[in-house]
């Protein structure tokens, strides 16, 4: 079974929009972390947001937010106000495990494209 | 702000040759991770090393792979016989201890075995 499940290969927002990046996850750890990563079309990976799972309130990151719904194991990305060079590929990431400091686990990404 | 380093950027090279990536962790960072992506797919997890040693390696990671931390700011992946499948982008990130446990990755080597 996936640990990260983003069912959405490819989604178009138009610029000044919001647009939320779906991610489900899959684990039996109390402990575990969430991560955003945004890698545009140049490779790199960029932090963009992180949620502990015991953490009470959902995390924000300046335009980021992520809308961490425990129960239903998701963990999704709402950009507001969209900008031109927020096209890129989205990965969701999870951290599991007893350890704080362990491996990130990926889904297959998800490729934004905002348009003018 | 500091960041991870790489070098080089690119690499290519010939099956069978032994390549070495190197990184340059962020300066007080003490977990170092080693990640790859083959051209569109999602990341891989290879290895994440501690207190100069290996903590963790997946199954990608076998015999042919190694790592070092040869000095007090490098942290090195070898690939000792290249294959053609070990072609991909290859990510060093490194993380700080305690909170915020945010792994940062590094711009990332393209490697191509020809």
């Amino acid at each position: 079974a996936q640990k990260i499940t983003q069912t959405q290969p490819g989604m178009f927002v138009q610029e000044k929009e919001a647009v939320t990046l779906d991610c489900t996850y899959d684990t039996s750890d109390q402990s575990y972390g969430l991560f955003w990563y945004k890698q545009p079309s140049s490779g790199e990976m960029i932090f963009l947001i992180y949620q502990g799972s015991y953490d009470e309130q959902n995390a924000t990151e300046g335009r980021y937010s992520l809308n961490f719904q425990k129960a239903r194991k998701s963990a999704n990305l709402v950009i507001s106000a969209s900008q031109l060079g927020d096209s890129a590929m989205y990965f969701c990431a999870m951290r599991e495990g007893g350890t704080s400091y362990g491996k990130l686990t990926f889904g297959q990404g998800t490729i934004l494209t905002v348009h003018p | 702000e500091p960041e991870v380093t790489q070098t080089p950027s690119h690499q290519v090279t010939q099956m069978g040759q032994e390549v070495i990536l190197r990184c340059v962790p962020i300066s007080n960072h003490l977990y170092f991770y080693w990640y790859r992506q083959i051209l569109g797919q999602k990341v891989e997890f290879l290895v994440s090393f501690y207190n100069n040693e290996i903590s963790e390696k997946s199954e990608i990671f076998d015999d042919q792979f190694s790592v070092e931390r040869p000095d007090g700011s490098n942290f090195t992946l070898k690939i000792r016989s290249t294959k053609l499948e070990d072609s991909a982008m290859y990510f060093c990130a490194s993380r700080g201890q305690g909170r915020p446990e945010t792994q940062y990755f590094g711009p990332g080597t393209r490697l191509l075995v020809l």
